[in-house]
């Protein structure tokens, strides 16, 4: 069956604009995930997501950073007025029913801000 | 919170098992130890979990100590599509903050050579 879709793959971007991250989860998963990561780094947890409310946004970096997530499906990710340092691979992961299940990655979106 | 160490990197010879190991000192009882990989630009991908008794799938195998204080992964026979970063991580059974208690350290980086 069809995994985690993310678009776009690759983002070029100049400092200062928004960009939008969009992720398609696996049909039927109720969990949703956004993790960053930079290069040669770990992933670090942005937003997690149950149906369309987001328990815990904790990890966003900055107020310049949000998401939502509508019909329990499509969820995005904003981030306002990008500087150099928002350049990382934005990862989502999707799980079947709540937190901390085995989580099915997308490919990532490479963001790269000049 | 509960955190795992990991070394940064290892070697394997082609079609040789490989031992990942993770410590994991201060478990809780009721902790999860998963274990995912990340193939170079691909997101990660899910490999195995346990709790105390250890467990195998079509991937690999996962050995739990008695004390639950470290485990080991085992492939048990290394190929170069093996090569990868492998993160071990602890999920909790009750969650407290979403964000802290799934957190996808740097991992080691597996190389396998011919």
């Amino acid at each position: 069956g069809a995994g985690v879709s993310q678009s776009p793959s690759n983002k070029v971007t100049e400092k200062g604009k928004d960009v939008e991250l969009r992720c398609d989860p696996i049909s039927g998963h109720t969990a949703l995930y956004w993790y960053r990561q930079s290069l040669g780094q770990g992933l670090e947890f942005l937003i997690y997501f149950q149906g369309n409310s987001a328990p815990d946004k904790s990890g966003l970096p900055s107020d310049r950073f949000s998401a939502e997530r509508t019909g329990g499906s499509v969820s995005t990710l904003t981030i306002q007025r990008t500087q150099q340092e928002d350049s990382a691979v934005y990862l989502c992961a999707s799980s079947y029913r709540q937190y901390g299940e085995t989580q099915y990655f997308g490919p990532g979106t490479r963001l790269l801000v000049l | 919170d509960a955190k795992t160490t990991q070394p940064n990197s290892m070697e394997s010879n082609e079609e040789e098992p490989v031992h990942l190991p993770c410590n994991h000192s201060t478990i809780s009882g009721t902790d999860y130890i998963h274990w995912y990989r990340q193939l170079p630009s691909q997101g990660p991908e899910y490999v195995i979990h346990g709790l105390t008794s250890n467990v195998n799938n079509r991937m690999a195998s996962l050995a739990i100590a008695e004390d639950r204080k470290s485990s080991t992964l085992i492939l048990h026979r290394a190929t170069l599509r093996d090569a990868a970063v492998y993160y071990c991580i602890l999920r909790p059974r009750f969650i407290d903050n979403y964000g802290q208690n799934f957190v996808f350290g740097p991992g080691t980086r597996l190389s396998v050579l011919p």
